[in-house]
C-alpha cells in the first residue's frame, strides 16, 4: 500500500449506529487530518493531529470522536449521527504542521469515505 | 471565521490560458495552497505560496500578494483533463494554533 488509504470507501448507517472510519498513511508523515466535504460547501477541516496529539478541533460536535494511536493511523468514531452529517470524509497527512513545521505543509489526501446517514 | 472568496465556475477553451482568483483575509496569514480536485476524487496538491511573487511549475503558476490578500492560479495551454475544481486554501496560525480554511472551489470546464 502506498500513500493514504481509507476504509471503508462507502458507509450507510442509521442514526443510532456506532461506526468507525479508518485512515492509514504510508508516507512517514507526522501530521494527520480529518476533513468533511459536503455538496456545495467548502472543504471543512475537522481535526488535526501532530505527533499523535490533537492540535486543533474546529468546533466539531461530540458525536464525532477522533483517535490517533500512532503517527500512521487515524480513526474517526461516529455515534448518533444526523442525516446532515452525510458527506465525504477525507483523511490527509503531511510532513508536519505549522507553526512548528517548515515547508512540509503539502497535504496528501486519501480517497475518502462516502457516508450516508439514514 | 476567515472568508475565502473565489469564483464558483469558469469556462475556458482548450489551448487557452485561464486565471483563477482567490481573495482572503490577511490577519494571521501563514501561507496559501492551491489544490485540484477532479469529480469524485480526492484533492491533489498544486502549489504553496508564503512569500509574495509568482511560483511557476510547468503549465501551472501561482501568484501571491500578501498585502492585498490576493492570489491567483494561472493555467496555460489548457487541456481537457484540466477540467476540475480548483480549491484555494489559506493557513492561519499563531500562538500555537493552526487553522486551514478552504474556499468553495472554482469549477473549471475546458471546452474544445
Amino acid at each position: 500500500e502506498t500513500g493514504v488509504t481509507q476504509t471503508p470507501r462507502h458507509l450507510v448507517m442509521g442514526m443510532t449506529n456506532k461506526k468507525s472510519l479508518k485512515c492509514e498513511q504510508h508516507l512517514g508523515h507526522n501530521a494527520m487530518y480529518w476533513y468533511k466535504q459536503s455538496a456545495k460547501k467548502p472543504l471543512e477541516l475537522m481535526f488535526v493531529y501532530s505527533l499523535e496529539e490533537r492540535v486543533e478541533n474546529n468546533s466539531v460536535p461530540s458525536r464525532f470522536s477522533p483517535e490517533c494511536p500512532n503517527s500512521s493511523h487515524l480513526f474517526l468514531h461516529l455515534h448518533t449521527l444526523q442525516p446532515e452529517d452525510s458527506a465525504l470524509y477525507l483523511c490527509a497527512s503531511s510532513q508536519d504542521t505549522p507553526p512548528r513545521g517548515g515547508m512540509g505543509y503539502e497535504q496528501f489526501f486519501g480517497p475518502g469515505t462516502r457516508l450516508t446517514v439514514l | 471565521g476567515q472568508n475565502i472568496d473565489q469564483p464558483t465556475e469558469m469556462t475556458a477553451t482548450e489551448g487557452a490560458i485561464v486565471q483563477i482568483n482567490c481573495t482572503y483575509q490577511t490577519s494571521g496569514f501563514n501561507g496559501l495552497f492551491w489544490y485540484q480536485q477532479h469529480a469524485g476524487e480526492a484533492p491533489t496538491f498544486l502549489s504553496y505560496n508564503v512569500l509574495d511573487g509568482l511560483e511557476e511549475k510547468g503549465r501551472f503558476s501561482s501568484f501571491l500578494s500578501r498585502s492585498k490578500g490576493y492570489s491567483y492560479l494561472l493555467l496555460k495551454e489548457l487541456q481537457m483533463k484540466d477540467s476540475a475544481s480548483y480549491l484555494c486554501a489559506v493557513v492561519y496560525s499563531g500562538a500555537g494554533s493552526y487553522q486551514l480554511t478552504f474556499g468553495k472551489g472554482t469549477k473549471l470546464s475546458v471546452i474544445p
